[in-house]
C-alpha cells in the first residue's frame, strides 16, 4: 500500500458544478496537509494549506481534513473551465522514515470542467 | 517575478552527458528542496537543505546526482552520465522557516536524455 492513495482520473464536469477531490493515507503520523494545482508543464501551486483535522475555505475552496479516518478532501465550487488542471493532495509528518518532515504527495487527479 | 525561479526550462542530452541546473529560490527562504515528476505521478523527494546544508537525501539519489547550495543561496543539481531513466520534470521548491511550512515550487527543469 502507497504511503498516500489518490483517484488519478480523470475527473470530467460541467462548468459551475461542485468537484470533489480525495485522498486517503495510512500513515497517522501526517500532521500537515496539502493541496496543489498543477498545470501542464508548470510546476505545482499551492492552493491549500491545513494543519491537523478540520476545515478550511478560501473562496470556491474548501478543505477538509479527517484524520480519524485518514482521508483529506478538496471542494471545488462554481467549477470554471480554468480550474481543469492536475490537482496533487501532499502531506508531510515531523518524522516519517528517517526524513525531516518532506512533503508525500500523491499521483494528482487530472480535471477537467468543460464550459 | 518573486517565485521560484529554474533554469533551463528545457534540457535536451545525450545518454552518458552530464548536465546541470538551477534553482533559485524565494530570497527570504531558508529551506531549499528537489523533487523529480515523471509523467502521471506526484513530485518524488530528493534531497534538501536548510540554508547552505545538505540535511537529507533519498535513497533516488543515486551518486550519479550532487546537489549544492553554496552561501545558503541558489542551488544547482547535477547529473553526470546521464540515463534514459533519467528523463523527467526536476522541480525545486523552498520554504521558510521549520517543518511543516508549506513548499513553494518553480516551474521546473524538463530533462529529455536520448
Amino acid at each position: 500500500q502507497k504511503e498516500v492513495e489518490q483517484d488519478p482520473g480523470p475527473l470530467s464536469v460541467p462548468e459551475g458544478a461542485i468537484v470533489s477531490l480525495n485522498c486517503t493515507y495510512s500513515n497517522s503520523a501526517f500532521q500537515y496537509f496539502m493541496w496543489y494545482r498543477q498545470y501542464s508543464r508548470k510546476g505545482p501551486e499551492l492552493l491549500m494549506y491545513t494543519y491537523s483535522s478540520g476545515n478550511k475555505e478560501d473562496g470556491r475552496f474548501t478543505a477538509q481534513v479527517d484524520k480519524s479516518s485518514k482521508y483529506i478532501s478538496l471542494f471545488i465550487r462554481d467549477s470554471q473551465p480554468s480550474d481543469s488542471a492536475t490537482y496533487l493532495c501532499a502531506m508531510s509528518a515531523r518524522s516519517y522514515g528517517g526524513s525531516q518532515g518532506n512533503l508525500i504527495f500523491g499521483k494528482g487527479t487530472k480535471l477537467s470542467v468543460k464550459p | 517575478d518573486t517565485g521560484v525561479s529554474q533554469n533551463p526550462r528545457h534540457k535536451i542530452t545525450k545518454r552518458g552527458q552530464n548536465v546541470t541546473f538551477r534553482c533559485d529560490p524565494i530570497s527570504e527562504h531558508n529551506r531549499l528542496y528537489w523533487y523529480r515528476q515523471t509523467l502521471g505521478q506526484g513530485p518524488e523527494f530528493l534531497t534538501y537543505f536548510q540554508n547552505e546544508a545538505q540535511l537529507e537525501k533519498s535513497r533516488l539519489l543515486s551518486d550519479r546526482f550532487s546537489a549544492e547550495r553554496p552561501k545558503g543561496s541558489f542551488s544547482t543539481l547535477e547529473i553526470q552520465r546521464t540515463e534514459q531513466g533519467d528523463s523527467a520534470m526536476y522541480l525545486c521548491a523552498s520554504s521558510f522557516g521549520q517543518w511543516g511550512s508549506p513548499l513553494h515550487f518553480g516551474n521546473g527543469t524538463r530533462l529529455t536524455v536520448t
